[in-house]
C-alpha cells in the first residue's frame, strides 16, 4: 500500500503568520496536486506540479515539488482569515497498474483574526 | 472554464427509496469520477469512468449504480442506501483517465451532494 503522508493535520494561527504544509511519499509521483476545501464543498484545485524541483506561486502560496518528486510542500506567506480551509495533496504514483490518485489525510487550517 | 456541476445540493432519504445524483461537465474531459468523502476525511475514490466506459470500481456495494450516459453527463443511482452512507459525494473529471505508467490526470471536483440518510 502506498501511503501519502501529510502533516500537519491541525494547524491554527493568528492572521499574518506563515505556515508550511508538507506531503510526503516513499514512491515517486508522476505528478501531485494542491487542493483547498471548505466544509460542504468540493475541493478546488490550487496547483499541478509535473517537474521534480518545479516551484510555483499563487499569490501568496507557494508549492515545491521535491527534485526525487517524492515530495511536496505548500507554503502560506502572511496568512489571511480567508484562507481557513481543509487542504489536501493527492499524488498520482508511477508505479500503479490503475495510475489513481491517492489522497493525504489533509491539514485543517484555521487563521485566526 | 473548469466548472463541474452536481444536482442537487442537498438530499435527504429513507432507506427504502429510490434516488439519483447527477454530475455535469463541459469541458470536454473524457473520465468523470464519484468519491464519497466524510467530514474531516479525504476523498474516497468510488467510481471511474473513462470514454464513457466503467474502467475503476472500487468494491463498491451494489447499493450504489453508477451511469454514464454521455461523455459530460456522470450519474450516480442510490437504492436501499444505509444511514452510514450519509456523506459529501463529489464527482469529478479530468482530460482523460488514469493511464497506467504514466499517473492520474488533474481532476476538477464538482461542488458536492450532501447525503443524509434517514
Amino acid at each position: 500500500t502506498q501511503l501519502l503522508e501529510q502533516s500537519p493535520q491541525f494547524l491554527s494561527i493568528q492572521e499574518g503568520e506563515n505556515l508550511t504544509v508538507y506531503c510526503n511519499s516513499s514512491s515517486v509521483f508522476s505528478s501531485l496536486q494542491w487542493y483547498r476545501q471548505e466544509p460542504g464543498e468540493g475541493p478546488v484545485l490550487l496547483v499541478t506540479v509535473v517537474t521534480g524541483g518545479e516551484v510555483k506561486k499563487l499569490k501568496r502560496l507557494t508549492f515545491q515539488f521535491g527534485d526525487a518528486r517524492k515530495d511536496s510542500s505548500l507554503h502560506i506567506t502572511a496568512a489571511q482569515p480567508g484562507d481557513t480551509g481543509l487542504y489536501l495533496c493527492a499524488g498520482a504514483y508511477l508505479n500503479t497498474n490503475a495510475g489513481k490518485s491517492t489522497f493525504g489525510d489533509g491539514t485543517t487550517l484555521t487563521v485566526k483574526p | 472554464d473548469t466548472e463541474v456541476t452536481q444536482t442537487p445540493k442537498h438530499l435527504v432519504m429513507g432507506m427504502t427509496n429510490k434516488k439519483s445524483l447527477k454530475c455535469e461537465q463541459h469541458m470536454g474531459h473524457r473520465a468523470m469520477y464519484w468519491y464519497k468523502q466524510k467530514a474531516k476525511k479525504p476523498p474516497e475514490l468510488m467510481f471511474v469512468y473513462s470514454y464513457e466506459k466503467l474502467s475503476i470500481n472500487e468494491s463498491v456495494p451494489s447499493r450504489f449504480s453508477p451511469e454514464c450516459p454521455n461523455s459530460s453527463l456522470l450519474n450516480l443511482h442510490l437504492h436501499a442506501l444505509q444511514p452510514e452512507d450519509s456523506a459529501l459525494y463529489l464527482c469529478a473529471s479530468s482530460q482523460d483517465g488514469p493511464t497506467p505508467g504514466q499517473g492520474a490526470r488533474t481532476q476538477y471536483f464538482g461542488p458536492g451532494t450532501r447525503l443524509t440518510v434517514l
